[in-house]
């Protein structure tokens, strides 16, 4: 079975850079598009990161994207950090027609 | 733009039946697959199940199979979800989905009905 492992939280302090890994098992993490989704309590997800790298529109650059092959690895970026950024993130990618996700990572920004 | 409205949450006894729905609008609604996905609490979000544009393709959760029913009306904009012999573990915030073209996950959420199951 496809898994997706990601850290259960990280932290860093306002203006910082952080970076959330998302490391596939039993398949090949390339193989498939990885997006990102952004959950703040009480809310809906929202998605940050699509096909790997691409912002949907309304998303800042401070949010980023990538893979890599070397590690079966996708990673999203968040730079300049705001309070506002304090929140559940998930990866997700697809393995024989199914949805898979990450356990997610709950960032405190503090 | 475009807005996914669930409705159809509650509570339910172990065992018991609900049925969710999914009102669309402000897109093409026949042209897109779409999905449901769930978040329990203190847990992290998982997909449930998917169906095809033309409702001809349905995918499950291992964890649902064989007891929910995903199915669309492209004429009145709407999905569902069938969810028959529910269970405690089925408990959670359901969340209606559309998913992008080119395997490029979920473009937009609804903002989610939740299910209690409990005696």
């Amino acid at each position: 079975n496809f898994m997706l492992t990601q850290p259960p939280s990280v932290s860093e302090s306002p203006g910082k850079t952080v970076t959330i890994s998302c490391t596939g098992s039993g398949g090949s993490i390339a193989s498939n598009y990885v997006q990102w989704y952004q959950q703040r309590p009480g809310s809906a997800p929202t998605t940050m990161i699509y096909q790997d790298d691409q912002r949907p529109s309304g998303v800042p650059d401070r949010f980023s994207g990538s893979i890599d092959s070397s590690s079966n690895s996708a990673s999203l970026s968040i730079s300049a950090l705001k309070t506002e950024d304090e929140a559940d993130y998930y990866c997700q990618s697809f393995h024989d027609n199914s949805v898979v996700f990450g356990g997610g990572t709950y960032l405190t920004v503090l | 733009q475009v807005q996914l409205v669930e409705s159809g949450g509650g509570l339910v006894r172990p065992g018991g039946s609900l049925r969710l729905s999914c009102a669309a609008s402000g897109f093409r609604f026949s042209d897109y697959y779409m999905s449901w996905i769930r978040r329990a609490p203190g847990k992290g979000l998982e997909w449930v199940s998917d169906i095809s544009n033309s409702g001809t393709y349905t995918t499950y959760g291992d964890s649902v199979k064989g007891r929910f029913t995903i199915s669309r009306d492209d004429a009145r904009n709407s999905l569902f979800l069938q969810m028959n012999s529910l269970r405690v573990e089925d408990t959670a915030v359901y969340y209606c989905a559309r998913e992008g073209q080119y395997s490029s996950g979920v473009d937009s959420w609804g903002q989610g009905t939740l299910v209690t199951v409990s005696s």
